[in-house]
Protein backbone atom coordinates (compact mmCIF):
# COMPACT_ATOMS: atom_id res chain seq x y z
CA UNK A 1 0.00 0.00 0.00
CA UNK A 2 1.25 3.74 -0.67
CA UNK A 3 3.17 5.13 1.86
CA UNK A 4 4.79 8.66 2.57
CA UNK A 5 7.38 9.86 4.93
CA UNK A 6 8.06 13.20 5.52
CA UNK A 7 12.27 14.28 7.03
CA UNK A 8 14.17 17.02 7.06
CA UNK A 9 15.49 19.45 10.01
CA UNK A 10 13.04 19.77 13.04
CA UNK A 11 14.63 22.84 13.59
CA UNK A 12 15.20 25.93 11.44
CA UNK A 13 16.29 29.68 12.11
CA UNK A 14 14.26 32.87 11.40
CA UNK A 15 15.38 33.87 7.71
CA UNK A 16 16.52 30.43 6.46
CA UNK A 17 14.94 28.40 4.45
CA UNK A 18 13.10 25.32 5.66
CA UNK A 19 13.70 22.63 3.64
CA UNK A 20 11.82 19.49 3.62
CA UNK A 21 11.78 16.24 1.45
CA UNK A 22 8.59 13.09 1.37
CA UNK A 23 9.70 10.12 -0.13
CA UNK A 24 7.25 8.08 -1.62
CA UNK A 25 6.77 3.66 -1.05
CA UNK A 26 4.40 1.16 -2.61
CA UNK A 27 4.21 3.03 -5.92
CA UNK A 28 5.59 5.27 -8.16
CA UNK A 29 5.21 9.10 -8.23
CA UNK A 30 5.07 8.99 -11.96
CA UNK A 31 1.48 7.69 -11.59
CA UNK A 32 -0.88 9.65 -13.99
CA UNK A 33 -4.11 11.93 -12.35
CA UNK A 34 -1.88 12.44 -9.08
CA UNK A 35 -0.34 15.25 -7.86
CA UNK A 36 1.63 15.48 -4.86
CA UNK A 37 1.22 17.72 -1.94
CA UNK A 38 1.85 19.77 0.71
CA UNK A 39 -0.10 20.90 4.00
CA UNK A 40 0.79 22.57 7.05
CA UNK A 41 -0.79 22.41 10.58
CA UNK A 42 0.54 25.04 13.37
CA UNK A 43 0.28 23.98 16.73
CA UNK A 44 -3.35 24.03 17.92
CA UNK A 45 -4.69 25.31 14.68
CA UNK A 46 -6.23 23.90 11.25
CA UNK A 47 -4.71 22.68 7.75
CA UNK A 48 -3.04 25.14 5.35
CA UNK A 49 -2.62 24.03 1.86
CA UNK A 50 1.18 24.65 0.94
CA UNK A 51 1.42 23.33 -2.68
CA UNK A 52 1.23 20.56 -4.91
CA UNK A 53 3.31 19.34 -7.50
CA UNK A 54 2.72 17.05 -10.65
CA UNK A 55 5.48 14.59 -11.71
CA UNK A 56 6.39 16.24 -14.80
CA UNK A 57 7.26 19.24 -13.01
CA UNK A 58 3.65 21.11 -12.74
CA UNK A 59 2.82 22.72 -9.70
CA UNK A 60 -0.18 24.87 -8.04
CA UNK A 61 0.77 27.07 -4.75
CA UNK A 62 -1.19 28.88 -2.15
CA UNK A 63 -1.55 32.55 -3.41
CA UNK A 64 -0.55 33.34 0.31
CA UNK A 65 2.99 31.65 0.35
CA UNK A 66 3.23 31.29 -3.58
CA UNK A 67 6.13 34.11 -3.22
CA UNK A 68 8.46 32.14 -0.50
CA UNK A 69 7.72 28.11 -1.72
CA UNK A 70 9.24 25.94 -4.12
CA UNK A 71 8.22 22.33 -4.44
CA UNK A 72 10.06 20.12 -6.94
CA UNK A 73 10.11 15.99 -7.51
CA UNK A 74 13.01 13.69 -8.55
CA UNK A 75 10.98 10.77 -10.14
CA UNK A 76 14.28 8.71 -9.73
CA UNK A 77 14.28 8.59 -6.65
CA UNK A 78 10.18 8.76 -5.51
CA UNK A 79 10.65 11.56 -3.51
CA UNK A 80 8.61 15.37 -3.75
CA UNK A 81 10.07 18.04 -2.48
CA UNK A 82 9.53 21.67 -0.12
CA UNK A 83 11.88 24.84 0.31
CA UNK A 84 10.07 27.79 2.33
CA UNK A 85 12.33 30.38 2.18
CA UNK A 86 12.49 33.65 4.74
CA UNK A 87 10.86 31.69 7.42
CA UNK A 88 9.56 32.87 10.88
CA UNK A 89 7.98 31.81 13.61
CA UNK A 90 4.49 31.79 12.15
CA UNK A 91 5.82 28.94 10.15
CA UNK A 92 6.15 26.71 12.84
CA UNK A 93 4.40 23.57 12.23
CA UNK A 94 3.43 20.14 11.48
CA UNK A 95 4.17 20.10 7.68
CA UNK A 96 2.61 16.47 6.20
CA UNK A 97 3.15 15.25 2.56
CA UNK A 98 -0.06 13.59 0.90
CA UNK A 99 -0.72 12.37 -2.57
CA UNK A 100 -3.18 14.62 -4.20
CA UNK A 101 -5.67 13.29 -6.63
CA UNK A 102 -6.55 15.81 -8.73
CA UNK A 103 -8.55 16.04 -11.91
CA UNK A 104 -10.63 18.96 -12.97
CA UNK A 105 -13.07 19.46 -10.36
CA UNK A 106 -12.47 16.52 -8.54
CA UNK A 107 -9.45 16.75 -5.65
CA UNK A 108 -8.78 14.98 -2.42
CA UNK A 109 -5.87 14.02 -0.61
CA UNK A 110 -4.62 10.45 0.47
CA UNK A 111 -2.73 8.79 1.90
CA UNK A 112 -0.85 11.26 4.11
CA UNK A 113 2.16 10.78 5.58
CA UNK A 114 2.61 11.09 9.39
CA UNK A 115 3.80 14.61 9.39
CA UNK A 116 6.79 16.22 10.83
CA UNK A 117 7.39 19.04 13.28
CA UNK A 118 9.51 21.99 11.87
CA UNK A 119 9.81 24.63 14.71
CA UNK A 120 11.37 28.03 13.76
CA UNK A 121 13.51 29.60 16.35
CA UNK A 122 16.97 31.30 16.92
CA UNK B 1 -8.78 32.96 9.12
CA UNK B 2 -10.25 30.25 7.28
CA UNK B 3 -12.02 30.28 3.67
CA UNK B 4 -14.67 28.05 4.79
CA UNK B 5 -16.10 28.04 7.30
CA UNK B 6 -16.78 25.40 10.40
CA UNK B 7 -18.17 25.82 14.08
CA UNK B 8 -15.33 25.23 16.29
CA UNK B 9 -16.92 22.40 18.52
CA UNK B 10 -19.77 20.04 18.19
CA UNK B 11 -20.70 17.53 21.01
CA UNK B 12 -23.18 14.40 21.49
CA UNK B 13 -23.87 11.87 23.41
CA UNK B 14 -23.22 7.48 22.20
CA UNK B 15 -25.91 7.29 19.88
CA UNK B 16 -27.23 10.37 18.82
CA UNK B 17 -26.92 11.59 15.38
CA UNK B 18 -24.72 14.96 15.02
CA UNK B 19 -23.85 16.84 11.88
CA UNK B 20 -20.73 19.60 11.31
CA UNK B 21 -21.61 22.15 8.82
CA UNK B 22 -19.26 23.94 6.24
CA UNK B 23 -19.59 27.28 4.47
CA UNK B 24 -17.71 28.59 1.12
CA UNK B 25 -18.85 30.65 -1.84
CA UNK B 26 -19.52 30.05 -5.23
CA UNK B 27 -15.70 29.68 -6.12
CA UNK B 28 -15.07 26.85 -4.16
CA UNK B 29 -17.93 25.16 -2.34
CA UNK B 30 -20.45 26.56 -4.76
CA UNK B 31 -18.76 25.33 -8.08
CA UNK B 32 -16.55 22.29 -6.98
CA UNK B 33 -16.78 18.87 -4.77
CA UNK B 34 -16.61 18.86 -1.08
CA UNK B 35 -14.06 16.60 1.06
CA UNK B 36 -13.73 15.73 4.60
CA UNK B 37 -10.97 14.43 6.53
CA UNK B 38 -10.80 13.38 10.28
CA UNK B 39 -8.11 13.67 12.47
CA UNK B 40 -7.93 11.76 15.33
CA UNK B 41 -5.88 12.72 18.44
CA UNK B 42 -2.02 13.14 17.54
CA UNK B 43 -2.64 11.62 13.83
CA UNK B 44 -2.52 12.54 10.39
CA UNK B 45 -5.65 13.59 8.66
CA UNK B 46 -7.36 10.57 7.00
CA UNK B 47 -10.04 11.51 3.94
CA UNK B 48 -13.58 10.59 5.42
CA UNK B 49 -15.80 12.13 2.53
CA UNK B 50 -14.58 12.29 -0.88
CA UNK B 51 -16.99 14.34 -3.91
CA UNK B 52 -19.62 15.71 -1.49
CA UNK B 53 -21.00 12.44 -0.22
CA UNK B 54 -18.60 9.40 -1.19
CA UNK B 55 -17.10 7.35 1.66
CA UNK B 56 -13.79 5.44 0.85
CA UNK B 57 -13.48 1.52 1.71
CA UNK B 58 -13.36 1.12 5.49
CA UNK B 59 -15.23 3.73 6.35
CA UNK B 60 -18.36 3.62 8.29
CA UNK B 61 -21.88 4.13 6.27
CA UNK B 62 -22.58 6.10 9.77
CA UNK B 63 -20.75 8.73 8.14
CA UNK B 64 -22.57 10.85 5.35
CA UNK B 65 -22.07 14.24 3.45
CA UNK B 66 -23.91 16.38 1.56
CA UNK B 67 -23.98 19.55 -0.60
CA UNK B 68 -26.22 22.52 -1.31
CA UNK B 69 -25.03 25.32 -2.73
CA UNK B 70 -22.12 26.99 -1.13
CA UNK B 71 -22.67 25.13 1.98
CA UNK B 72 -21.92 21.52 2.97
CA UNK B 73 -22.61 19.36 5.96
CA UNK B 74 -21.16 15.89 7.80
CA UNK B 75 -23.37 13.97 9.66
CA UNK B 76 -22.63 11.52 12.05
CA UNK B 77 -25.02 8.44 13.12
CA UNK B 78 -24.66 6.47 16.00
CA UNK B 79 -22.23 8.24 17.39
CA UNK B 80 -19.41 6.63 19.14
CA UNK B 81 -16.58 7.48 21.65
CA UNK B 82 -13.84 6.51 18.96
CA UNK B 83 -15.42 9.15 16.93
CA UNK B 84 -14.25 11.73 19.02
CA UNK B 85 -11.48 13.73 17.03
CA UNK B 86 -11.16 16.74 14.74
CA UNK B 87 -13.33 17.23 11.57
CA UNK B 88 -12.04 19.32 8.62
CA UNK B 89 -14.22 20.18 5.50
CA UNK B 90 -12.14 21.04 1.89
CA UNK B 91 -12.74 22.23 -1.87
CA UNK B 92 -10.88 22.96 -4.38
CA UNK B 93 -11.16 27.38 -4.97
CA UNK B 94 -11.28 29.02 -8.23
CA UNK B 95 -10.52 32.11 -6.80
CA UNK B 96 -9.12 34.70 -9.43
CA UNK B 97 -5.95 35.44 -7.40
CA UNK B 98 -5.19 31.63 -7.88
CA UNK B 99 -6.51 28.58 -7.79
CA UNK B 100 -5.75 26.13 -4.60
CA UNK B 101 -6.77 24.00 -2.20
CA UNK B 102 -8.88 25.93 0.88
CA UNK B 103 -9.79 24.02 4.32
CA UNK B 104 -12.48 24.70 6.86
CA UNK B 105 -10.89 26.13 10.41
CA UNK B 106 -12.33 22.43 11.48
CA UNK B 107 -14.30 21.15 14.39
CA UNK B 108 -13.61 19.35 17.45
CA UNK B 109 -16.05 16.77 17.81
CA UNK B 110 -16.73 15.88 21.91
CA UNK B 111 -18.39 12.84 22.77
CA UNK B 112 -19.96 13.22 25.76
Amino acid sequence: QLQLQESGPGLVKPSETLSLTCTVSGGSISSSSYYWGWIRQPPGKGLEWIGSIYYSGSTYYNPSLKSRVTISVDTSKNQFSLKLSSVTAADTAVYYCARHFKIVAVDWFDPWGQGTLVTVSS
Amino acid sequence: QSVLTQPPSASGTPGQRVTISCSGSSSNIGSNYVYWYQQLPGTAPKLLIYRNNQRPSGVPDRFSGSKSGTSASLAISGLRSEDEADYYCAAWDDSLSGPGEVFGGGTKLTVL
